[in-house]
């Protein structure tokens, strides 16, 4: 079993839709949370990290972490076509060499 | 500033051949790391280097070695290459903060035949 399970979609959503992208984890330990966004073709792109429980926003983006049921989650509103990439979860336990482990990735389509 | 640069964009090799692959950051990051991505693995990190000096192995290191040349570069060299080493490379470093947040090149796609 991965230490990190990420639905890997295509999720394709109309323009303008709330999208909600989910990660679960099985360590515990994990107490920094990060998203990033790939293009196709592209290296991955940091959007957002959260630390330990609770939400981050920045402008059309929500970060979501719910440690108690090692259930991470990142909200998009008023998605564009822009938005249509590849969205990974990372995370890490701060500790030790603190190297971050990924989630697959979920596609995200939304159509114009 | 560039942020993290990686040579080549594409490259082929035949089963056997050897190859290194380039990566820089002008961010004056501490630590870099090597990541493969394939089709429904997600990223899985090759090599990471926490500081200029030091090298140590992640989680699928086997057919590869690194150079932590100096504190901006960090390059990964496959001496015999095989099929299964066909994926997307992606060179990554980060400022070393708690988040080890860390900051991606645009990638180098190799194909091994």
């Amino acid at each position: 079993q991965k230490e990190v399970e990420q639905d890997p979609g295509p999720l394709s959503v109309p323009e303008g839709a709330i999208v909600s992208l989910n990660c679960t984890y099985s360590n515990s330990a994990f107490q920094y949370f990060m998203w990033y966004r790939q293009y196709s073709r592209k290296g991955p792109e940091l959007l957002m990290y959260t630390y330990s429980s609770g939400n981050k926003e920045d402008g059309r983006f929500t970060a979501q972490v719910d440690k108690s049921s090692k259930y991470i989650s990142l909200f998009i509103r008023d998605s564009q076509p822009s938005d249509s990439a590849t969205y990974l979860c990372a995370m890490s336990a701060g500790t030790g060499r603190r190297a971050l482990t990924f989630g697959s990735g979920t596609r995200l389509q939304v159509q114009p | 500033n560039a942020g993290v640069t990686q040579t080549p964009k594409f490259q082929v090799l035949k089963t056997g051949q050897s190859m290194t692959l380039q990566c820089a950051q002008d961010m004056n990051h501490n630590s870099m790391y090597w990541y493969r991505q394939d089709p429904g693995m997600g990223l899985r990190l090759i090599y990471y280097s926490a500081s200029e000096g030091t090298t140590d192995k992640g989680e699928v290191p086997n057919g590869y070695n690194v150079s932590r040349l100096n504190k901006r570069e960090f390059s990964l060299r496959l001496e015999s290459a095989a099929p299964s080493q066909t994926s997307v490379y992606f060179c990554a470093s980060s400022p070393g903060s708690l988040y080890n947040e860390q900051f991606f090149g645009p990638g180098t796609r190799l194909t091994v035949l």
